[in-house]
């Protein structure tokens, strides 16, 4: 079964740092891009962060950049976001998605496969 | 930025009608646009990809159609289980932006 699964979330202070995991299953992840998409509590969609099947091309939404850093390792068949000076507006569920495209900036994209979402909570 | 602006933010309908969200672009982004259904509590669920094909599984009732910065997205007969909210998403350019959403609830 093809699957992602989310870990990491976690309630922190503002300042403060949080690295959430994706784990992939069921396919091999260097044949795609990958991304994190987060929807804070009552809120819509965000796109945070894409990365390419091999890290050649990154993405991040203005929001975060200079924050946040994705990364994945391929041999272990995982997808990473390392969140720094968390601030409570990145208060949300974060998702990762699975692309339909292996290089970042080729069309077409997809997120054909989500996770069940990490919550990640800034508050003091 | 690409914005991606949804239209109603909220719908009410009866069962078996025919259901229709618009989805604008701020510049043109020729086909290049995603739909997703996405039920409480769940994972979004992608439906329609590059404007106007139907993803694998996904009932025929679900269209989409339109190119440059005007979309559509259709559901042909409203059926119980379609209550979710519904978000378009271009991918011309990063950030690959998402409209604000669209909920729709049985009238």
């Amino acid at each position: 079964e093809v699957q992602l699964v989310e870990s990491g979330g976690d309630l922190v202070q503002p300042g403060r740092s949080l690295r959430l995991s994706c784990a992939a299953s069921g396919f091999t992840l260097d044949d795609y891009s990958m991304h994190w998409v987060r929807q804070a509590p009552g809120k819509g969609l965000e796109w945070v962060s894409g990365i390419s099947w091999n890290s050649g091309s990154i993405g991040y939404a203005d929001s975060v950049k200079g924050r946040f850093t994705i990364s994945r390792d391929n041999a272990k068949n995982s997808l990473y976001l390392q969140m720094n000076s968390l601030r409570a507006e990145d208060t949300a569920l974060y998702y990762c998605a699975k692309d339909t495209q292996w290089d970042l900036k080729h069309p077409p994209h997809a997120f054909d496969i989500w996770g069940q979402g990490t919550m990640v909570t800034v508050s003091s | 930025d690409i914005q991606m602006t949804q239209s109603p933010s909220s719908l009410s309908a009866s069962v078996g009608d025919r259901v229709t969200i618009t989805c604008q672009a701020s510049q043109d982004i020729s086909n290049y646009l995603n739909w997703y259904q996405q039920k409480p509590g769940k994972a979004p669920k992608l439906l329609i990809y590059d404007a106007s094909n139907l993803e694998t599984g996904v009932p025929s009732r679900f269209s989409g159609r339109g190119s440059g910065t005007d979309f559509t997205f259709t559901i042909s007969s409203l059926q119980p289980e379609d209550i979710a909210t519904y978000y378009c998403q271009q991918y011309d350019n990063l950030p690959y932006t998402f409209g604000q959403g669209t909920k729709l609830e049985i009238k």
